[in-house]
């Protein structure tokens, strides 16, 4: 498609189920993020991939929490054992990376419109 | 610790008065800087960037946004507010990694 494209946009569960969220980037781009915006809380930073390794996973918020990424497209964010506090609108967003000098990443962000998880 | 700052939490702007939004960042050198937007129900998009050069950057929807390197800014400005521009408006920062930090965001309230 031409946008980055998640699902599913709203996910209800119950306190203790897993659930999986998806994320199918912007067709070519190599980098994919994902990010959690809670309430008032601005967006948190949880894990970013570069082809299918995540060389930065480093906002995960417990071992509860964990993505994977295939054939350098599709990724899955998966909360195992949910908790209330995971209740927020998962973001994943995708890239193209520029390395400028230093290796940072100056590449506009592109967002999809998110998965809003409450966990009952 | 690299931070980013939007000290304003919500704003309230006439319609077609002027707009500034303020962002500070704390970074060891000069960062990539971006100013997002996020309409109720919406995606974020991007409205401008800084990256080098001209310190005044354009961005869309008549957006535009000053970098002041002495005061670690990059305040976002437009000159007359529209009632569409209603959004949650948020500042992000480039960091050496390959994440970009974003501020906790700016609610703009567009009053007729």
């Amino acid at each position: 498609g031409a946008g980055v494209s998640q699902s599913p946009s709203n996910k209800v569960t119950e306190k203790g189920k897993d659930v999986e969220l998806r994320c199918d980037p912007i067709s070519g781009h190599t980098a994919l993020y994902w990010y959690r915006q809670s309430l008032g809380q601005g967006l948190e930073f949880l894990i970013y991939f570069q082809g299918n390794s995540a060389p930065d996973k480093s906002g995960l918020p417990s071992d509860r929490f964990s993505a994977e990424r295939t054939g350098g497209s599709v990724s899955t964010l998966t909360i195992q054992r949910t908790q209330q506090e995971d209740s927020a609108v998962y973001l994943c967003a995708s890239s193209l990376v520029f390395r400028a000098s230093g290796g940072r990443n100056t590449g506009e962000l592109f967002f999809g419109e998110g998965s809003r998880l409450t966990v009952l | 610790a690299q931070s980013v700052t939007q000290p304003d939490i919500h704003i309230t702007v006439s319609e077609g008065a002027s707009l500034e939004l303020r962002c500070n960042y704390s970074y060891g050198a000069t960062p990539y800087l971006f100013w997002y937007v996020q309409s109720p129900g919406q995606g974020l998009q991007l409205l401008l960037k800084y990256f080098s050069g001209d310190t005044l950057v354009q961005g869309i929807k008549g957006f535009e946004a000053e970098f002041k390197r002495s005061q670690s800014s990059f305040n976002l400005r437009k000159p007359s507010v529209h009632w569409s521009d209603a959004a949650e408006y948020f500042c992000a920062v480039g960091l050496s990694g390959y994440a970009l930090n974003f501020g906790k965001g700016t609610s703009l309230l567009v009053t007729p």
